[in-house]
This record gives C-alpha cells, structure tokens and sequence, in this order.
C-alpha cells in the first residue's frame, strides 16, 4: 500500500535533547512538508521541500532543521533550541504545489519533552 | 495571503445536510479553496478543492459564488463518523502558500 509513515507515533524527550522524527513514503511524491499542532489549534508549516536535496522554512522553523536526501526520506530534528517543543508533528507529502495538488498527511509523531 | 473565516463549532444531527461555509474576501485569482478533515490524533484529509462555480465527488460539494469571495462545503446526510474538525485553506498560487486556520469543529449527533 502506499503511503506515508511516520514513527514513533509518541516520543518522550528530556529537556536540553536533540530528537529526530522520521518521514517516509511510497508515493513517489516530489513535494514533503513537515507541520507542527498545539491543542485546539491548525497546523503550521515548520519546513517543506520541493526536491531532493532542497528545502525552504515555513512559518515556525526556528529550533529546528530537515534534511532531504533521498526523495522517500524527509526526516525534521528538533533541537534544543526549540523553545515549546512538546506539540503533535505532522509529515505530508503532494505531487506538486500544496495549493493545488491534495496532501497526504502521515498518521503523526506526538512528541512530549519534560 | 488570503486570510479564511469559518464558524469555530457547528451541531448536526444524523441524516441531515451540513453546510459549512468559509469567508475569503481577500481571495486572489491564482487562488485555489481546498477543504480538509482532521479527526483527533490524525493527519489531515483531504476533501475537495475548487477554483470557480460546482465541485462534486464522492464525499462532499463544494459551492463557489462568481465573486469567489466565499465558499461552501456541503455534507450531504451526515453520519456520527463525520464529527471531526473541518478545514477550509485558500491556496496562494503563486507563492505556493497556504495557512490551516483554527478550522470547524462538527459534532454529529444521533
């Protein structure tokens, strides 16, 4: 089946740790983003990527960092940096432009950093 | 960016149409209105997306007014599986841009 995986589906952190949450899929899809939700709230984009080997911020993307080496493979690290990090991360990944192609969102990382 | 308005929380019943409309004065005309449906922990899903006039599939309608300054989703005879949080996203062509908003939270009563 295709589609896109996202794991773990909860991750625990302590302050002060970097944390790397994985995204992968089958669709053969040139576009991936990674979002982030707070409770009650829309997503916000943290960072996406057209191509392989290239990527632009979102809104959010202070205290964090994406690699895309592979077309299947968006993974997003969240530093230390990142101020609020505990929050639900979302992965997606389109044919083409996000505005006017469907994204397919992965099933979500809940992170949880004490 | 055009920036979207829709209701916080609507109630249904089941069987009924639900109709949840979005407000986008500033829309552009590179602009595409897109609907998703969240359920609690869970991706996003895609609805429907139009530009102009009718959009039908197999889920939903989406209605579009010639000014094209709103929008409305139309759930025909919704059941208690359609609770879930609605989001209406106007998509800026150009810039490849879009923005969820707080989107509407439908609860569908029996």
């Amino acid at each position: 089946d295709g589609g896109i995986t996202q794991s773990p589906k909860y991750l625990f952190r302590k302050e002060g740790q970097n944390v790397t949450l994985s995204c992968e899929q089958n669709l053969n899809h040139d576009a991936m983003y990674w979002y982030r939700q707070d409770p009650g709230q829309g997503l916000r984009l943290i960072y996406y990527s057209q191509i392989v080997n290239d990527f632009q911020k979102g809104d959010i993307a202070e205290g964090y960092s994406v690699s895309r080496e592979k077309k299947e493979s968006f993974p997003l690290t969240v530093t230390s940096a990142q101020k609020n990090p505990t929050a639900f991360y979302l992965c997606a990944s389109s044919t083409g432009p996000r505005t006017t192609y469907e994204q397919y969102f992965g099933p979500g990382t809940r992170l949880t950093v004490t | 960016l055009a920036k979207t308005t829709q209701p916080i929380s609507m109630d249904s019943y089941e069987g009924q149409e639900v109709n949840i409309t979005c407000s986008h004065n500033n829309i552009a005309t590179n602009d595409y209105i897109t609907w998703y449906q969240q359920f609690p922990s869970q991706g996003p899903r895609f609805i429907i997306q139009g530009y102009k006039t009718k959009v039908t599939n197999e889920v939903a309608s989406l209605f579009i007014p010639a000014d094209r300054k709103s929008s409305t989703l139309s759930l025909p005879r919704v059941s208690l599986s359609d609770t879930a949080v609605y989001y209406c996203l106007v998509g800026d062509g150009e810039n490849n841009d879009m923005r969820f908003g707080a989107g509407t939270r439908l609860t569908v009563k029996p």
